[in-house]
Formats: C-alpha cells, sequence, structure tokens
C-alpha cells in the first residue's frame, strides 16, 4: 500500500540556518504530494502541495519538489526563523491520504 | 481558521466518566476524520465518514463511540476510558474521501483529553 516515510527528529537549527526534512514515498499510480505544519497547540494546517512529477509547491519560504524518479518531496527553506520552529508532516495521497510521522524542528535564536 | 471547530479544547476526565468530543465543519465537505495524536507516536486514524457513512474503523476500542448526525459534525463519545487514551484527538474534513486533492484534509485544532 502507499506509504510515506520522513526523517526522524529532532531538528535543531539556528536561525537563519538552512532546513531539509527529507521525505520519501511508496505509492502505485501517481499519488500527490504535501507538507503539513503543525503548530503548538493547533492542529495540522496545508503548507503546500505537488500534484504531478516535477512540479513545485511553495509557500511562505518552503519549497518541495516532486522527484518521481527518486520518490522524493524534501522540504527545503533557505533562511529559517523562530517562527517556524514546528512538527512537519509529509503525506501523500492517492486514493486515501497517508502521513508520515512527523519531524520536529526546533529554530533558536 | 480552517472552518473545521472542535470543543473543548481541552478536557479532563475520570475513568467513569462519559464525555463527548465535538467537531464541525464550514466547509461544505463531504467526509469526516478522527485522528489521535499520542506525544512521540504517529498520527493514528481511528474512524472515517463519508456522506454520514463511516466507512472506516481502525480497529478501534470500544469506549470510543462516533457519531455523524449530518456532513457537517461530527462526535467522539468517550466512556470507562484509560489513562492511556490521554492524548489529542484531531478532527478533519475533506470534499471527498478519495481522489488526489478533493482529499485535501483541512484539521480543527483538536482536544487535549487528559484520562486520571
Amino acid at each position: 500500500g502507499n506509504s510515506v516515510t520522513q526523517m526522524e527528529g529532532p531538528v535543531t537549527l539556528s536561525e537563519e540556518a538552512f532546513l531539509t526534512i527529507n521525505c520519501t514515498y511508496t505509492a502505485t499510480g501517481y499519488p500527490s504530494l504535501f507538507w503539513y505544519v503543525q503548530y503548538p497547540g493547533e492542529g495540522l494546517q496545508l503548507l503546500l502541495k505537488a500534484t504531478k512529477a516535477d512540479d513545485k509547491g511553495s509557500n511562505k519560504g518552503f519549497e518541495a519538489t516532486y522527484r518521481k524518479e527518486t520518490t522524493s518531496f524534501h522540504l527545503e527553506k533557505g533562511s529559517v526563523q523562530v517562527s517556524d520552529s514546528a512538527v512537519y508532516f509529509c503525506a501523500l495521497s492517492g486514493g486515501d491520504m497517508r502521513f508520515g510521522a512527523g519531524t520536529r524542528l526546533t529554530v533558536k535564536p | 481558521e480552517t472552518g473545521v471547530t472542535q470543543t473543548p479544547r481541552h478536557l479532563v476526565m475520570g475513568m467513569t466518566n462519559k464525555k463527548s468530543l465535538k467537531c464541525e465543519q464550514h466547509l461544505g465537505h463531504n467526509a469526516m476524520y478522527w485522528y489521535k495524536q499520542s506525544a512521540k507516536k504517529p498520527l493514528e486514524l481511528m474512524f472515517v465518514y463519508n456522506f454520514k457513512e463511516q466507512t472506516e474503523n481502525n480497529s478501534v476500542p470500544s469506549r470510543f463511540s462516533p457519531e455523524c448526525p449530518n456532513s457537517s459534525h461530527l462526535f467522539l463519545h468517550l466512556h470507562t476510558l484509560q489513562p492511556e487514551d490521554s492524548a489529542l484527538y484531531l478532527c478533519a474534513s475533506s470534499q471527498s474521501r478519495t481522489g488526489d486533492t478533493r482529499n485535501i484534509q483541512y484539521f480543527g485544532a483538536g482536544t487535549r483529553l487528559s484520562v486520571l
């Protein structure tokens, strides 16, 4: 069945550092891929999405590119801020939506 | 504001109590979901409703009882819970049960449940 694997955290970075959170997937067909973010005390919010190979999703300075050849959808941001501290979930749909285990990011000033 | 409202935000209950969690969505969606989020564990899908019909029950203990009276409202009735049931309970909704982007899920802020 479809599944998502993302890097284990926690990830701790200094402000303005470069962020990469790895996500790989297993799926039949051509799923859409998503990143969700969960800020402290809140539910999950859709951060960005990509619906086909080579698509790049972007939002709030975050980017992820749908790589079919490597079955990956890594999340990147060039310069993180303290306010980016949250848990990030990779997800795919192609049927039911499947979520990764989440990666906690802490950004220190 | 995601259009999905959960109440209460926090709940403390004893093991012999009966309580209910409520979820309401204002997005015109047809599918609604209950998830359990425990510390250091992946998100666990508990129940799925599509057009008010339950389509999935992931081996959830009977002390959790869902109810979906219409496409906009979803309840989770709780009785004789255990301390290990303490967690954040998240409700979500989507336009459709399946489909690439129609099943993008929108989440409420959750109910933080503590069972004493």
